[in-house]
């Protein structure tokens, strides 16, 4: 496909479980994000990666988050020992360049956990 | 993480009206300001963009007011649709990623 593909596309939990969420970025694009929406609120930055390397980690809200990227490709996002204030979207993008100076992010369809 | 206030949070607005949805930011190292657009179900898609060396850019209905003094910035849709109906979010750039506002859900009613 063309585009970023994300998944699962929705994942039902339970507290204290651990999830993987996985991202494709679209073909030879160097830079990869993730960013999550919580119902109602904006897109908040978890982590950014340049290659397989993670330069900037500072969204990750706790150490229950983890990230890694391998094959300058696939992305996974882990959450161990999920709690309830981890439900949101987990939105995946990736870019050509840096996505704050050279532009587009191109989003994929995102995957939305709930944690019961 | 640095803020980037967004208003209204959310506008309803007729058939054929204008929509104006406004952002203030803090860091004046931010060059590059997006907004992207997003239907329910979906990830938010690039609408239109500037950098700060110039005051407006338009593109077809959509046009971008930059206010590099006042640190503001702000989306303007002209003749409004119901296909325009969506949230949108602003963001800044700058380095590595892009911070976005809190989001506006624009409803164009018939």
């Amino acid at each position: 496909g063309a585009g970023v593909s994300q998944s699962p596309s929705n994942k039902v939990t339970e507290k204290g479980k651990d999830v993987e969420l996985r991202c494709d970025p679209i073909s030879g694009h160097t830079a990869l994000y993730w960013y999550r929406q919580r119902l109602g609120q904006g897109l908040e930055f978890l982590i950014y990666f340049q290659g397989n390397s993670a330069p900037d980690k500072s969204g990750l809200p706790s150490d229950r988050f983890s990230a890694e990227r391998t094959g300058e490709s696939v992305s996974t996002l882990t959450i161990q020992r999920t709690q309830q204030e981890d439900s949101a979207v987990y939105l995946c993008a990736s870019s050509v360049g840096l996505a704050g100076v050279q532009g587009e992010l191109f989003f994929g369809e995102g995957s939305r956990l709930t944690v019961l | 993480q640095q803020q980037v206030k967004q208003s209204p949070q959310s506008l309803i607005v007729q058939k054929g009206g204008i929509s104006i949805i406004n952002c203030a930011y803090e860091n004046t190292a931010f060059d590059y300001f997006p907004w992207y657009q997003q239907f329910p179900g979906k990830g938010p898609a690039l609408l239109i963009a500037i950098r700060p060396d110039v005051s407006e850019k338009k593109e077809g209905r959509f046009t971008i007011s930059f206010n590099k003094s006042a640190k503001q910035f702000s989306l303007h849709i002209m003749d409004s649709q119901p296909g325009d109906s969506a949230t949108y979010f602003c963001a800044t750039g700058g380095g590595n990623k892009l911070t976005f506002g809190t989001g506006t859900q624009l409803k164009v009613e018939l």
